[in-house]
């Protein structure tokens, strides 16, 4: 299986902050690299696909970059809405495995 | 637009098999690329994926699991079907069912509300 590592596990930011959250994988996944986000209570939401395409409707100060074991996952600026755990996964091949989670607070 | 949602037993007994039925509609599950997946969380943990099948009835399971689930579908009713047997406390969590397609690079793109199960004696 493919281990997904995030870091850093949990993350203080402030509103209006430039926010980076960081994936890595055990071995290439060449761009088959997604990000979720998840509030408490509710099922995880695609934000980003194939590494840096913006899921439809997911707000233009998300986006992600990287390939082959490295990516990260960058807000712009941090607005209310965005405190919420994020995970990573990978879809390069089965089974498909998320990263443990990085939890955002507020400051 | 694309929905799913989870059904089925809250509480199950250690050692019971459980049935989950993720019934779906805004797409059909006879489309070639299309997919649908089984993903599950324990309280305060992270995302665990379990199953999955493919409009081609291809079927792939966790390896650590396989020997416990089957997933099936039926075209038909839009429904997809996950058992999973001899359950146990560790297995408490909520399942969601989640659609994946190529075209979104096979991302989990839209996810069912999620459905709690317990598992107590």
């Amino acid at each position: 299986d493919i281990q997904m590592t995030q870091s850093p596990s949990s993350l203080s930011a402030s509103v209006g902050d430039r926010v980076t959250i960081t994936c890595r994988a055990s071995q290439s996944i060449s761009s088959y690299l997604n990000w979720y986000q998840q509030k408490p209570g509710k099922a995880p939401k695609l934000l980003i696909y194939a590494a840096s395409s913006l899921q439809s409707g997911v707000p233009s100060r998300f986006s992600g970059s990287g390939s082959g074991t490295d990516f990260t996952l960058t807000i712009s600026s941090l607005q209310p809405e965005d405190f919420a755990t994020y995970y990573c996964q990978q879809s390069y091949s089965t089974p498909p495995t998320f990263g443990q989670g990085t939890r955002l607070e507020i400051k | 637009q694309i929905t799913l949602k989870e059904s089925g037993p809250t509480l199950v007994k250690p050692t019971q098999t459980l049935t989950l039925t993720c019934t779906f509609s805004g797409f059909s599950l006879s489309t070639s690329g299309v997919g649908v997946g089984w993903i599950r969380q324990p309280p305060g943990k992270a995302l665990e994926w379990l199953a999955l099948i493919y409009w081609n009835d291809d079927k792939r399971y966790s390896p650590s699991l396989k020997s416990r689930l089957t997933i099936t579908k039926d075209t038909s009713k839009n429904q997809v079907v996950l058992t999973m047997t001899n359950m146990d406390p560790v297995d408490t969590a909520t399942y969601y069912c989640a659609h994946r397609t190529y075209s979104s690079s096979n991302a989990f793109d839209i996810w069912g509300q999620g459905t709690m199960v317990t598992v107590s004696s």
